[in-house]
């Protein structure tokens, strides 16, 4: 079976800062990569993906993410962040047509 | 283009009703997901429909929660006789494929559910 922890429920981080979110995952399969993000009352939209290829992965909005098979991870960074990074950011793994979502990480920018 | 939908945004009902949730997943996507997310929690995936293919149930928690799809489109899910604790954000996702480089999840906006 496959699960995802993040271990930081909340960051909170000045503007322009630097931030990492953290994702680990287990799985005894190959598994695709993924980084969601929910903004305030919004759905979940996809921010960026590995599914093979070069481990480092760019997103949207500045956002990039490291495949480390070794260190089973996939964290999240973005150099300076914005006010309007303020979201939620669900880190999940995906095999055999199923995902496992992480319990999400809340990045609170402050000015 | 339309993204997936869902009804009803919110839903109030008492302890012991069945409840029907709805998904409109994006046409001519063949994969389509229901997960539930609790207050604090991740989301949780509950099925998932591939097609014409027998639906991937395992992760239902009990056996009031049933779901179908119908024409391989619309979806619906229904909770029988619910609970307190089958209060959440149950929430419908869409995908072009399960496999390849199509393997991205559109999600809708998601149904609130409290149970009274």
């Amino acid at each position: 079976a496959q699960s995802v922890t993040q271990l930081d429920s909340q960051v909170p981080v000045f503007e322009e800062a630097p931030v990492e979110l953290r994702c680990n995952y287990s799985s005894s399969v190959s598994v695709y990569l993924f980084w969601y993000v929910q903004y305030p009352n919004q759905g979940l939209q996809l921010l960026l993906k590995y599914l093979s290829g070069s481990t480092l992965v760019k997103g949207i909005n500045g956002f990039e993410a490291e495949f480390n098979k070794s260190q089973t991870s996939f964290h999240l960074r973005k150099p300076s962040v914005h006010i309007s990074d303020t979201a939620e950011y669900f880190c999940a793994v995906g095999a055999f047509n199923k995902f496992y979502f992480g319990s999400g990480t809340k990045l609170n920018v402050k000015p | 283009g339309a993204g997936v939908s869902q009804s009803p945004s919110n839903k109030v009902t008492e302890k012991g009703k069945d409840v029907e949730l709805r998904c409109d997943p994006i046409s001519g996507h063949t994969a389509l997901y229901w997960y539930r997310q609790s207050l604090g929690q991740g989301l949780e995936f509950l099925i998932y429909f591939q097609g014409n293919s027998a639906p991937d149930k395992s992760g239902l928690p009990s056996d009031r929660f049933s779901a179908e799809r119908t024409g391989g489109s619309v979806s619906t899910l229904t909770i029988q006789r619910t609970q307190q604790e089958d209060s959440a954000v149950y929430l419908c996702a869409s995908s072009l494929a399960s496999t390849g480089s199509s393997y991205e999840q559109y999600f809708g906006p998601g149904t609130r559910l409290t149970v009274t």
